[in-house]
């Protein structure tokens, strides 16, 4: 079965300190992976995806992506957090076998101290 | 052009009552999803509906029925509601499979 493991569940920085948020996921085949973000009091919006390609992946607000597929990761970075960047982050998977379903991982909280 | 809307946005039921929870989407997707949110495990796909007149089971169907009405509207319908069922739901939708999915801004439902 697939599956989506983000390691940390609750992470906290000072601003201008460097993230990076762990997701691993489960499954042998083709896999297209996204990150979501929710804010407090918001709905889920797309932070960066990918399909194919150029495994490193920019998205939006400064935030990038890794595929490396050997290692089943796809790990989230920003060089320098803010204290807007204080959300709720998931990590999805769509398996090309997986008609119609995005796994997501649990979530990890991030808090940015001002 | 307002995206996905669901209503209500909140709703406090007593265990064994029904309440439909409705979705509609102005973007002309193919695609319709109900998600419930728990603490610490993330979206849970309820149901899908890959196109008009479709739906398809997701992880956790067991208590919830969907209804596809249309293009614009997903809903999703709890028939005897149990205290497990306390949740936050929300609804998606997308063009096409696998692609960005946009996510309404959820119903927070409590189950006495």
């Amino acid at each position: 079965a697939q599956s989506v493991s983000q390691h940390n569940h609750h992470v906290i920085l000072s601003e201008a300190a460097s993230l990076e948020l762990g997701c691993n996921y489960s499954y042998g085949g083709t896999v297209n992976l996204f990150w979501y973000v929710q804010y407090p009091g918001q709905h889920l919006q797309l932070l960066l995806k990918y399909f194919s390609g150029d495994p490193l992946v920019k998205g939006i607000k400064g935030f990038e992506a890794e595929f490396i597929k050997s290692k089943f990761s796809f790990n989230l970075r920003k060089p320098s957090v803010q204290w807007s960047d204080t959300a709720e982050y998931f990590c999805a998977i769509y398996g090309s076998s997986n008609t119609g379903k995005l796994i997501f991982g649990q979530g990890t909280t991030l808090q940015v101290k001002p | 052009n307002a995206g996905v809307t669901q209503t209500p946005k909140f709703q406090v039921l007593k265990t064994g009552q029904s309440m439909t929870l409705q979705c509609a989407q102005d973007m002309n997707h193919n695609s319709m999803y109900w998600y419930r949110q728990d603490p610490g495990m993330g979206l849970r796909l309820i149901y899908y509906s890959a196109s008009e007149g479709t739906t398809d089971k997701g992880e956790v169907p067991n208590g919830y029925n969907v209804s596809r009405l249309n293009k614009r509207e997903f809903s999703l319908r709890l028939e005897s509601a149990a205290p497990s069922q306390t949740s936050v739901y929300f609804c998606a939708s997308s063009e096409e499979r696998p692609d960005t999915q946009y996510f309404g801004p959820g119903t927070r439902l409590t189950v006495l």
